[in-house]
């Protein structure tokens, strides 16, 4: 399995520019959380879903962020317009599937997508 | 869900025996204890998770109180590569959202 798969790896866009970070889950799980990490403020959950329904996105700082999960292999999470407080590193991890505790609650992440907006 | 501390950093030698401190004194009875740990330029992975028992894995053992309000990661013998943030999280079996704390940041020299 080649395990969760985040693009791009590396973003750098102006400010106001749209971005789109995209995201595949390990086939199979059924739940899929972005993740924002900065030195500040550690590794916040934006959003997640289960089966492709958003679930929570109380971690969703403002309306220039929206997520998407279309089918059960693809999520993207936009953001439009970007500002400089967005830079940060964004991960994807995924869970779920059936059987153990370990198959329905492990969340296994993606390398991350590191954003810097100047 | 329950709050965890951790101390912000450890340092420990390669090849002694580490370990790593939780608190966790607001746990209630359905939380499971996760330890999650994230090396350098990397996204976090998962190392254990116990809810009353002591467990073991290829990675680590997970010691917990007989009251459930603090729990300690052991890694036997500790190598270059387990430098590290080690997370404590706590979460319900039926929740799917964890969440995270700053960890500790374990330093290992050779």
């Amino acid at each position: 399995d080649a395990g969760v798969i985040q693009s791009p790896r590396h973003e750098v866009t102006e400010m106001g520019q749209e971005v789109t970070l995209r995201c595949k889950p390990i086939s199979g799980h059924n739940s899929l959380f972005w993740y924002r990490q900065t030195m500040m403020r550690g590794l916040e959950l934006l959003i997640y879903f289960n089966n492709n329904v958003p679930i929570d996105d109380s971690g969703m700082p403002e309306d220039r962020f929206s997520a998407k999960m279309p089918n059960a292999s693809f999520s993207t999470l936009k953001i439009q317009p970007s500002e400089p407080r967005d830079s940060a590193v964004y991960f994807c991890a995924s869970s779920g599937g059936q059987g153990t505790f370990n198959s329905y609650n492990e969340q296994f992440f993606g390398p991350g997508t590191r954003l810097t907006v100047l | 869900d329950a709050k965890t501390t951790q101390p912000n950093s450890m340092e420990s030698n390669e090849e002694e025996p580490v370990h790593l401190p939780c608190n966790h004194s607001t746990i209630s009875g359905t939380d499971y204890i996760h330890w999650y740990r994230q090396l350098p330029s990397q996204g976090p992975e998962y190392v254990i998770h116990g809810l009353t028992s002591n467990v073991n894995n290829r990675m680590a053992s997970l010691a917990i109180a007989e009251d459930r309000k603090s729990s300690t990661l052991i890694l036997h013998r500790a190598t270059l590569r387990d430098a590290a943030v080690y997370y404590c999280i706590l979460n319900a079996g039926n929740n799917r959202k964890l969440i995270w704390g700053l960890g500790t940041s374990l330093a290992v020299n050779p």
